[in-house]
């Protein structure tokens, strides 16, 4: 079955460090991965994807992207962080069992909150 | 563009009543999605549609039904709620593709069953 995880509830770093949230993802093929950001009491927002290529995604916001595939990975990362980037961030991979078609479905993790202390 | 809308933003509900969720998209998009987020389970898609006229189910389906009479709109229904289906629902939207396109996602309705 097709999954992916968030290893970490929370994420909390000071404003300036680098930050890190993690993903790993369980998938038949080639992974198609996504990051989704939630800012409070809204939707959320296209962050950056995976699809083929370079291992370093670049995506909004300064955020970056590490796929690895020997460690079936997704890693989020930013090089300095703000307290603006406080929000609840997902990581998605593409969904390949549909019955028929192409349908974009996405599994969703459960959320990493990262918290930038100012 | 407005993108993504739902409606409502916020609604109470006592266990058995109906309500219609509705989710309108002026960017064109083929398909469109139903998802409820919960509490450490991330979204869960409820149901989802690859055209005008067509609906699927996804992971959660019991309880809701759904209609796509035009292109743009995509409502999802409660026949008779329950206190299980309290939660934030989100609509979203996407260009048809092979998964390789984002979904833009609508600001959410929260919805409680008393």
């Amino acid at each position: 079955a097709q999954s992916v995880a968030q290893p970490e509830d929370q994420v909390n770093v000071a404003e300036g460090n680098p930050l890190t949230v993690k993903c790993t993802y369980s998938v038949s093929g080639n992974p198609y991965l996504f990051w989704y950001v939630q800012y409070p009491n809204r939707g959320l927002q296209f962050l950056l994807k995976y699809i083929t290529g370079d291992n370093l995604v670049k995506g909004s916001y300064g955020f970056e992207a590490e796929f690895n595939k020997s460690q079936t990975s997704f890693h989020l990362k930013k090089p300095s962080a703000l307290v603006s980037d406080s929000a609840l961030y997902f990581c998605a991979v593409r969904d390949v069992h549909y019955s028929s078609g192409a349908t974009n479905k996405l599994i969703f993790g459960t959320g990493t909150l990262l918290a930038v202390q100012p | 563009n407005a993108g993504v809308t739902q409606t409502p933003k916020f609604r109470v509900l006592k266990t058995g009543q109906s309500m219609t969720l509705l989710c309108a998209q002026d960017m064109n998009h083929e398909y469109m999605y139903w998802y409820r987020q919960d509490p450490g389970m991330g979204l869960r898609l409820i149901h989802y549609s690859v055209g005008e006229g067509t609906t699927a189910k996804g992971e959660v389906p019991d309880g809701y039904n759904v209609s796509r009479l035009k292109k743009q709109n995509f409502l999802l229904g409660l026949e008779s709620a329950a206190p299980s289906q309290t939660s934030v629902y989100f609509c979203a939207s996407s260009y048809p593709g092979t998964g390789t396109l984002p979904q833009y996602f609508g600001p959410g309705t929260r919805l409680l069953v008393l």
